[in-house]
């Protein structure tokens, strides 16, 4: 049964790194070539599509997020993580990591529970 | 403003039916891109309902299904019950944003 466990520090300043890790057990990251990716949902809004990864390390990016995102891959540690530069207020929300069934824009067919991330002084 | 939408409530009484619609565009949903969807209890992992439109990975009832048509797709809800009550989510992909996006979700309350 394939898990993911998302963590990471709970609180975070403005104008810092946000960092989070996804530890996947129940599989092996290097032997299936799958896209693993990054949702979030701010207090009381809707999801948002962060970005994804293949197993490889080609990354695609939420557009919007561009600029100051980095997610990458550790697949020798079942591993992969999200860093968000100069976070505000509005990066709060609750983070998941998800394993997507087909292609990077595709389904996310397995979740972790999901963290939550306050911004705040 | 989501680039799917949907509707922000839904409601009906146990036993029945209930549809959540959700409306694309030329880029998205009618570029013949797929709709995903998901139920989401709060606290909890969102659980993937449909993919590929009308796909029901194993283990989701068979009350539950989707389908598509041009730029709007939609999720069917047969034989409600009380643990149906939920937030629902779209899911597909925009071509002109070049990335994955959702709908705005629905809240689904069981009467």
């Amino acid at each position: 049964q394939l898990q993911l466990q998302e963590s990471g520090p709970g609180l975070v300043k403005p104008s810092e790194t946000l960092s989070l890790t996804c530890t996947v057990s129940g599989g092996s990251m290097s032997s299936s070539s799958y896209y693993w990716g990054w949702i979030r949902q701010p207090p009381g809004k809707g999801l948002e599509w962060i970005g994804s990864i293949y197993y490889s390390g080609t990354t695609y990016y939420n557009l919007s997020l561009k600029s100051r995102l980095t997610i990458s891959v550790d697949t020798s540690k079942n591993q992969f993580s999200l860093k968000l530069s100069s976070v505000t207020a509005a990066d709060t929300a609750v983070y998941y990591c998800a394993r997507l069934g087909g292609s990077w824009g595709g389904y996310f067919q397995h979740w972790g529970q999901g963290t939550l991330v306050t911004v705040s002084s | 403003q989501s680039v799917l939408t949907q509707p922000p409530s839904v409601s009906g009484a146990p036993g029945q039916r209930v549809t959540i619609s959700c409306t694309g565009s030329s880029s998205n949903l009618g570029a013949n891109y797929d709709v995903h969807w998901y139920q989401h209890l709060p606290g909890t992992a969102p659980k993937l309902l449909i993919y590929g439109n009308n796909n029901r990975p194993s283990g989701v009832p068979d009350r539950f299904s989707g389908s598509k048509s041009g730029t709007s797709a939609s999720l069917a809800i047969t034989g409600l019950q009380a643990e149906d009550e939920a937030d629902y989510y779209c899911q597909s992909y925009d071509s002109g944003l070049s990335g994955v996006i959702f709908g705005g979700g629905t809240e689904l309350t069981v009467l």
